[in-house]
This record gives structure tokens, C-alpha cells and sequence, in this order.
């Protein structure tokens, strides 16, 4: 089984980009297969993008697009997750997942989570 | 985009009861739906999905039913260990919707 094994905390100003690393390990990494969810102090679940496997590609949710960038590091068995233009309510924690299915339908497992943190 | 909507928000139960928990989606889904588990200060849980398949190592007190718009999560006979937050999540379409989440609370 593959245990996905997330960066550090981070603190940022706003303004500035974060990039949330992920590793894969203890199995075979399916890079085309990860997404990242993020989850604000209290609050729910927000996808903000991923693969979908069976076009290789990359999508992004709206809300994000324009300041999200996933790719992944064959090499080195590793997904990143950069956001740029913080925002004070991009406080959150990010959480890396890798999807299921042709299409990634349902996500397991998932990493431990990063907290990022933006303040001035 | 596709608009997920639990209720109850929270919910009290004890140890033994049975509890449902329902998800609508603003548009027909077929049976692209999952439910997650997530406790405090953990990544979430998948428990179902396919609206009924159940994942390989979840309890079978845990149940998932409902196609198109409409689904429901059943836990039946509830175990100190089941008290979390519960989440619905679409996956008909992108961007992937989660609910907004159902609190289960020990009475």
C-alpha cells in the first residue's frame, strides 16, 4: 500500500507562493492519479484540482486556476502542489490523495497534511 | 458545478444507536458518490464508494444507498470509535464537490 508522505508547515506572507511537496512510498506512485485538498481551520473539504488517469491531464477547479500549479517528479516518486498570490484565507491545510478509477473517483489514501499559514 | 448538501450538520447519538446521514446533489450524479470519515487532526477516511461499495477494511456496520441526486451514509450499532465528521464527495464531474459535512457527536 502506498503511504504518501506530505512537506512541513509553512508560513507566508501574503503575496507570496508555497510549494507542498508529497511523497510516495512503499508501493508503485501513480503519478497521474494525485490531487490535493485543502481544508481551512474549522471549515470542510475543498478539491483544488488533480489527474484525471485516463487523460493524463491535469484540471484545476476554477476558483484555483490561475494560481495553482500540480506536477509530479517521476524520479523521485513525488507530487508538489504550488500556490501563489497568498491570500490570509489560504490558511489551511493541504492535503495530498491519489485517485481511484480511470477518472480518480473516489481518493485513498491520502498524506498527513500540511498547515500553511499566511500572516504578515 | 455540482453543489453537495448533507444534513443533518450534526448529530447526537449513544453507543448502539443507528444513524443515517443524507447527501443531495444540485443535479443527477448516477452513483458517482463517496463518503468520507475524518477525525480531528487527520487526514479524511474513504468508507464508500460508488454510493455502495464498501472499502476494503471499513466495518460493515457502515452502509452507503441512493443513486441520482439522493444518497444516504448508514452506520448501524455505533462504536465509541465512529464519532467523527462525515463528509459526501461527487465525483460525476470536475471540479470534485464535497459536502459541507455532518458533526457526529456522542450524547
Amino acid at each position: 500500500q502506498v503511504q504518501l508522505v506530505q512537506s512541513g508547515a509553512e508560513v507566508k506572507k501574503p503575496g507570496s507562493s508555497v510549494k507542498v511537496s508529497c511523497k510516495a512510498s512503499g508501493g508503485t506512485f501513480r503519478s497521474y492519479t494525485i490531487s490535493w485538498v485543502r481544508q481551512a481551520p474549522g471549515q470542510g473539504l475543498e478539491w483544488m484540482g488533480g489527474f484525471i488517469p485516463i487523460f493524463a491531464l491535469v484540471n484545476y477547479a476554477p476558483k484555483f486556476q490561475g494560481r495553482v500549479t500540480i506536477s509530479t517528479d517521476e524520479s523521485t516518486s513525488t507530487a508538489y502542489m504550488e500556490l501563489s498570490s497568498l491570500r490570509f484565507e489560504d490558511t489551511a491545510m493541504y492535503f495530498c490523495t491519489t485517485g481511484n478509477g480511470d477518472y480518480a473517483t473516489w481518493f485513498d489514501p491520502w498524506g498527513q497534511g500540511t498547515l500553511v499559514t499566511v500572516s504578515s | 458545478d455540482i453543489q453537495m448538501t448533507q444534513s443533518p450538520s450534526s448529530l447526537s447519538a449513544s453507543v448502539g444507536d443507528s444513524v443515517t446521514i443524507t447527501c443531495r446533489a444540485s443535479q443527477s450524479i448516477g452513483s458517482y458518490l463517496n463518503w468520507y470519515q475524518q477525525k480531528p487532526g487527520k487526514a479524511p477516511k474513504i468508507l464508500i464508494y460508488g454510493a455502495s461499495s464498501l472499502q476494503s477494511g471499513v466495518p460493515s456496520r457502515f452502509s452507503g444507498s441512493g443513486s441520482g441526486a439522493d444518497f444516504t451514509l448508514t452506520i448501524s450499532s455505533l462504536q465509541p470509535e465512529d464519532f467523527a465528521t462525515y463528509y459526501c464527495q461527487q465525483s460525476y464531474s470536475t471540479p470534485r464537490s464535497f459536502g459541507q459535512g455532518t458533526k457526529l457527536e456522542i450524547k
